[in-house]
């Protein structure tokens, strides 16, 4: 079965860090772009941030210099590093797969992990 | 950046009904346009893919057309199960985004 398993979300101070990670099982990691995608409980989706499979990164400007995305193939684990959080950065985050095909498309996502960041 | 807009916001049908949500993109993006259905507590789910592309399992009442700027989600024959939010994506570019959502609700 094709699977994303998130975890590391919890209650941060602003300004704190967190790291998430997602476990993916059920398919070759290595061959697809990984994406993170964060939802404010009740609101929209709002892409974070992606990493290709030759490892190239790109971010969304609200967390360009704070977050950097990385990814283990060997482990098959993704990973959020997320530094100096804001009140705005709480959020569900998810862990999405890209696949490749006739278009691009987000066709398998994790639960999600939640991350609060409050005093 | 490309800014997805949808509309309506909110929605409120008939089981039966016949509805459409719309989606237009700040500038072309071809065909790479996606449809997710998200219900309450659940995961986004693809519905749609580049533009008019059933994703295998979905039902054959859902619908998708449009090129370029413009794109079209209809259900033709609305099910009880089908009341949930929906939001279109583009896959043109990076960053990618997100219309900001419909909210389907039953009237």
């Amino acid at each position: 079965e094709v699977q994303l398993v998130e975890s590391g979300g919890g209650l941060v101070q602003p300004g704190g860090s967190l790291r998430l990670s997602c476990a993916a099982s059920g398919f070759t990691f290595s061959s697809y772009d990984m994406h993170w995608v964060r939802q404010v409980i009740g609101k929209g989706l709002e892409w974070v941030s992606a990493i290709g499979t030759l490892g190239d990164t790109y971010y969304a400007v609200s967390v360009k210099g704070r977050f950097t995305i990385s990814r283990e193939n060997a482990k098959n684990t993704l990973y959020l590093q997320m530094n100096t959080l804001r009140a705005g950065d709480t959020a569900v985050y998810y862990c999405v797969r890209e696949f490749v095909g006739t278009t691009n498309t987000f066709d398998v996502w994790g639960q999600g992990t939640m991350v609060t960041v409050s005093s | 950046d490309i800014q997805m807009t949808q509309s309506p916001s909110s929605l409120s049908a008939f089981v039966g009904d016949r509805v459409t949500i719309t989606c237009r993109s700040s500038q072309s993006i071809t065909g790479y346009l996606n449809w997710y259905q998200q219900k309450p507590g659940k995961v986004p789910k693809l519905l749609i893919y580049a533009a008019s592309s059933l994703q295998s399992g979905v039902p054959s009442r859902f619908s998708g057309s449009g090129s370029g700027t413009d794109f079209t989600l209809t259900i033709s024959s609305l099910q009880p199960e089908d009341f949930a939010t929906y939001f279109c994506q583009q896959s043109y570019s990076i960053p990618r985004s997100f219309g900001q959502g419909t909210k389907l609700e039953i009237k």
